[in-house]
């Protein structure tokens, strides 16, 4: 069965400062994807990264990092200089890699505030 | 960039009563899903379905849930007799069959289903 936990309901932060979101999955596969999704208040699921289980390499783009260890079965999201746009849900995800047929299982969400 | 559509964004709909949910999933994909969101909670995993038929489904998806492609470019979901558990945002997705999973699964921006 596959599992993925956010322990961090909510996290709240003043603008400017950075925010770690963390993610810990659970799976049996050898060879799986992990997501980010962000979710603003208007509800669509806005996809933001895609790691393959053989790739650990961290990833940046603009103020957004990911920092994935196998090792842990962690696969955190930072958010550096965080802006008020970037309230939102964050949900973290696992795929198994099984060719075409893709079902995602997600974590329960951390809602991340940012206060101006 | 090619993109999955849902019809309506919100349903209300009285207690008891027949809801279709419809998707338009991106043209060359192979493989369609549902899934749920109840307010606040997590994206739950409903069905998927490809060559016409259910490959899987959750233990939510019961006897009251269907789905069906009518025609080349619709996925729809039906709710027989509603129930006031079943309000949630509804997500489409799809997902092509290109390499082993190399491309994420494209999410709709949700039906929001209102039971009364």
């Amino acid at each position: 069965a596959q599992k993925v936990t956010q322990a961090q309901t909510e996290i709240s932060v003043v603008e400017k400062e950075d925010v770690t979101l963390d993610c810990v999955y659970e799976t049996r596969d050898t060879t799986y994807y992990l997501f980010w999704y962000k979710q603003p208040p208007s509800g669509e699921l806005v996809f933001l990264i895609r790691r393959n289980s053989f790739d650990e390499q961290n990833e940046i783009s603009g103020r957004y990092s990911w920092n994935f260890q196998k090792s842990t079965s962690s696969f955190n999201f930072t958010i550096t200089a965080s802006q008020v746009v970037d309230s939102a849900v964050y949900f973290c995800a696992l795929r198994r890699d099984s060719g075409g047929y893709q079902k995602v299982t997600f974590g329960t969400g951390t809602k991340l505030q940012v206060i101006p | 960039e090619p993109e999955v559509t849902q019809t309506p964004s919100h349903q209300v709909t009285q207690m008891g009563q027949e809801v279709i949910l419809r998707c338009v999933p991106i043209s060359n994909h192979l493989y369609f899903y549902w899934y749920r969101q109840i307010l606040g909670q997590k994206v739950e995993f409903l069905v998927s379905f490809y060559n016409n038929e259910i490959s899987e489904k959750s233990e939510i998806f019961d006897d009251q849930f269907s789905v069906e492609r009518p025609d080349g470019s619709n996925f729809t979901l039906k709710i027989r007799s509603t129930k006031l558990e079943d309000s949630a945002m509804y997500f489409c997705a799809s997902s092509d069959q290109q390499g082993v999973g190399n491309q994420p699964q494209h999410f709709g921006d949700g039906t929001r289903l209102s039971i009364l």
